[in-house]
């Protein structure tokens, strides 16, 4: 069966340090996948997707990007973060080949200092 | 791109009464519509999800009801129970490989025992 894993479950970080999370999907191979943002009592925003190794399309000018080194790893970074960053942070993928709903990964709670 | 528009955003209903919750989208191409319902600190989790062939679908006591023609789409749980407490999203988008949907920003449903 599929299974997505994220992490670290929760971080703090000071504003200006660097981000790194990440999420791998196992069970299946060639996913979408999907990063979104969640503030605190808002929506679900999405940040950035991946239909494959090294395609990355954003959603949102800010200062966070994506890279997808392999087919089932999606990694969300930072270089400096923001106040605003903080958020729950969420990994998605979906089976390209089948047309259900997204599985979201179980999340990452980021609060910045 | 697309729009959602969530509302109520928040819903206090009595436990055995029903509850609805209502959506409309703004592009006509969306073609998926999925609802998820997200737990207090846990992710979000898909329920039930109707495509645009289909003007109504029901599982137990969940049904969603989609108008293409006024591009609006419902959630409606009957009978509610306590453990139907949480925050549902509706979302809308293409149910294609290359599968993006747009997230209402939520509802949050209290049952009240």
């Amino acid at each position: 069966s599929q299974t997505i894993h994220q992490w670290p479950a929760t971080l703090v970080q000071p504003v200006g340090s660097p981000l790194s999370l990440e999420c791998t999907v196992e069970g299946t191979s060639n996913p979408n996948l999907y990063w979104y943002r969640q503030a605190a009592g808002r929506g679900l925003q999405l940040l950035f997707y991946s239909v494959g190794i090294g395609q990355i399309s954003s959603e949102v000018p800010q200062n966070l990007s994506a890279s997808r080194p392999q087919d089932r790893q999606f990694i969300l970074s930072s270089k400096k973060l923001l106040l605003s960053d903080s958020g729950f942070y969420l990994c998605a993928w979906k089976n390209r080949d089948r047309g259900y709903g997204y599985t979201f990964g179980s999340g990452t709670r980021l609060t910045v200092v | 791109g697309e729009n959602v528009e969530q509302h109520p955003s928040t819903l206090s209903v009595q436990e055995g009464d029903s509850a609805v919750i209502k959506c409309t989208y703004s592009d006509s191409a969306s073609n998926y519509f999925p609802w998820y319902k997200q737990e207090l600190g846990k992710r979000p989790q898909l329920i039930i999800d109707i495509r645009s062939n289909v003007g109504e679908k029901k599982d137990q006591r969940i049904a969603v009801t989609l108008n293409k023609t006024a591009k609006h789409f419902s959630l409606h749980i009957t009978e509610t129970q306590p453990e139907d407490s949480a925050v549902y999203f509706c979302a809308a988008g293409n149910s294609g490989g290359y599968q993006k949907v747009t997230f209402g920003i939520g509802t949050k449903l209290q049952v009240i025992p």
